[in-house]
């Protein structure tokens, strides 16, 4: 089992809908829970990060916690063609703060 | 503040050659973590310095090494480089434990 888990996609969602991306660790000790995009030949970009249970709304973002479940996910709202990219869950291991990358999810916003 | 910086952008070696990238982190932070990326491959961490020591190891030969100096910036060294090394490499920097990591814009590198 991968310590952090994501669908490889690609997730096709149309232009002005919701997309919605998943992620589940295996860490029960983990404390710190991060999201980037990464555009197509270009760096990874932070674009939310959640340390509590429950809901961070950042504008169009929506990043969801659930401990409980071992699961974090990213709400994207009004989605646009430029939000087309892989985004990636980062989840910090408990015993040494090493940031545990998912391999992450393309999502293609169709216009 | 400025943002994570690497240079070289780009490179291109040959075949047992050695190459040195260099990153240097975001004004304050003392974590500089590395990674290496290939197509389809995801990031692959290689190691991570705080404070000048090597605090975690990826699972990378020992061909590959790195250092940080007192001013926190980084270097890493790939030695006896291989086509299998091509890649783009990132450097990433954070403030303190369990905080987010900001990436710099990696340098691509490509052995023939």
């Amino acid at each position: 089992q991968k310590e952090v888990e994501q669908n490889s996609g690609p997730l096709s969602v149309p232009e002005g809908a919701i997309a919605s991306l998943n992620c589940t660790y295996s860490d029960r000790g983990s404390q710190s829970f991060f999201w980037y995009r990464q555009y197509s030949g270009k760096s990874p970009e932070l674009i939310m990060f959640i340390y509590s249970n429950g809901d961070k709304e950042d504008g169009r973002f929506t990043a969801q916690l659930n401990k409980a479940s071992q699961y974090v996910s990213l709400l994207i709202r009004d989605s646009q063609p430029s939000d087309s990219a892989t985004y990636l869950c980062a989840v910090t291991r408990d015993s040494n703060y090493q940031l545990i990358w998912g391999a992450g999810t393309k999502l293609i916003i169709k216009p | 503040k400025a943002g994570v910086t690497q240079t070289p952008r780009y490179l291109i070696k040959t075949r047992g050659q050695q190459v040195t990238l260099s990153c240097s982190p975001i004004s304050g932070h003392r974590s500089v973590s590395w990674y290496q990326q290939t197509p389809g491959q995801g990031l692959q961490f290689l190691f991570e310095y705080f404070s000048e020591t090597q605090r975690n190891k990826g699972n990378f030969p020992g061909r590959f090494s790195g250092r940080q100096f007192s001013n926190s910036r980084s270097e890493m060294n790939v030695s006896t480089l291989e086509l299998g090394d091509s890649a783009l490499y990132l450097c990433a920097s954070s403030y303190r434990d369990r905080a987010e990591q900001y990436f710099g814009p990696g340098t691509r590198l490509t052995v023939t």
